[in-house]
C-alpha cells in the first residue's frame, strides 16, 4: 500500500522560513499526482491551502508556496506567522479516483 | 457560495447501524465527486472513498473496503456514509470533501465534520 511521508513536527521562529515535505515510500512525487495541501487546526475542518503543486487556493496568502524539490512535494511558509501554527497535510491523487494523505506535519512557531 | 453541511455528532454502541450525511448547496451537486475522510483521535486525515453522484460511481480506500458504504441521494444533494455494525474503532471525526471539478484534482470545499463516538 502506498505511504505518503510528512516530518511528523517542525519549529519555526516568528518570521523565519520553513519548508516542509511531502514523499512517497516508494518512488517520487511529481505533478502527476497532482499535489495538494490542507491546514488544519485543532477542532476545525481543513482548509485548502495548494492544489497543482503550486496554485495557492483564494484567500490564501502568498508567504504560502507550493513546489516540487527534489523528488518531493514542499510546501513553504516564507515569514511565519503565529497564527501558522497548525497541521499541515498533503494529499496526493494515485489516478482512478484514488487518494492518499500524508501524515501530517506539526508545525509549531516559536 | 458552495457549501457542505453535514449531519451532527452521533453516540452509539459497538453493533449499532449509522448513516450520517452529507449535503451539498450553491452548486450543481451531481457534477462533483464527494469524499469522505476519516481522522481518528489525535491523528491525521484519512482518506475512506468518494462518489460521483451523477453515476454513483464509487472508489473505496483498501482500508474500509467492505466496512463502510458510500452512497448519494441525488434529489436531495446529499452523501451519505454508513456503517451496518460500528466497532470502538470507528469513533473519528469524519470530514466530507467536494473535489474540484476541474480536473485539477484537490478537495476544494469542507463539510464542518461529524464526531461519531462508539462506546459501550
Amino acid at each position: 500500500q502506498t505511504v505518503v511521508t510528512q516530518e511528523p513536527s517542525f519549529s519555526v521562529s516568528p518570521g523565519g522560513t520553513v519548508t516542509l515535505t511531502c514523499g512517497l515510500s516508494s518512488g517520487s512525487v511529481s505533478s502527476n499526482y497532482n499535489p495538494s495541501w490542507y491546514q488544519q487546526t485543532p477542532g476545525h475542518a481543513p482548509r485548502t491551502l495548494i492544489y497543482s503543486t503550486n496554485t495557492r487556493s483564494s484567500g490564501v496568502p502568498d508567504r504560502f508556496s507550493g513546489s516540487i524539490l527534489g523528488n518531493k512535494a514542499a510546501l513553504t511558509i516564507t515569514g511565519a506567522q503565529s497564527d501558522d501554527e497548525s497541521n499541515y497535510y498533503c494529499a496526493l491523487h494515485m489516478g482512478g479516483g484514488n487518494w492518499v494523505f500524508g501524515g501530517g506535519t506539526r508545525l509549531t512557531v516559536l | 457560495e458552495v457549501q457542505l453541511v453535514q449531519s451532527g455528532a452521533e453516540v452509539k454502541k459497538p453493533g449499532e447501524s449509522l448513516k450520517i450525511s452529507c449535503r451539498g448547496s450553491g452548486y450543481s451537486f451531481s457534477n462533483y465527486w464527494i469524499a469522505w475522510v476519516r481522522q481518528m483521535p489525535g491523528k491525521g486525515l484519512e482518506w475512506m472513498g468518494i462518489i460521483y453522484p451523477r453515476d454513483s460511481d464509487t472508489k473505496y480506500s483498501p482500508s474500509v473496503q467492505g466496512q463502510v458504504t458510500i452512497s448519494v441521494d441525488k434529489s436531495l444533494s446529499t452523501a451519505y456514509l454508513q456503517w451496518s455494525s460500528l466497532k470502538a474503532s470507528d469513533t473519528a471525526i469524519y470530514y466530507c470533501a467536494r473535489q474540484d471539478g476541474s480536473a485539477l484534482f484537490y478537495f476544494d470545499n469542507w463539510g464542518q465534520g461529524t464526531l461519531v463516538t462508539v462506546s459501550s
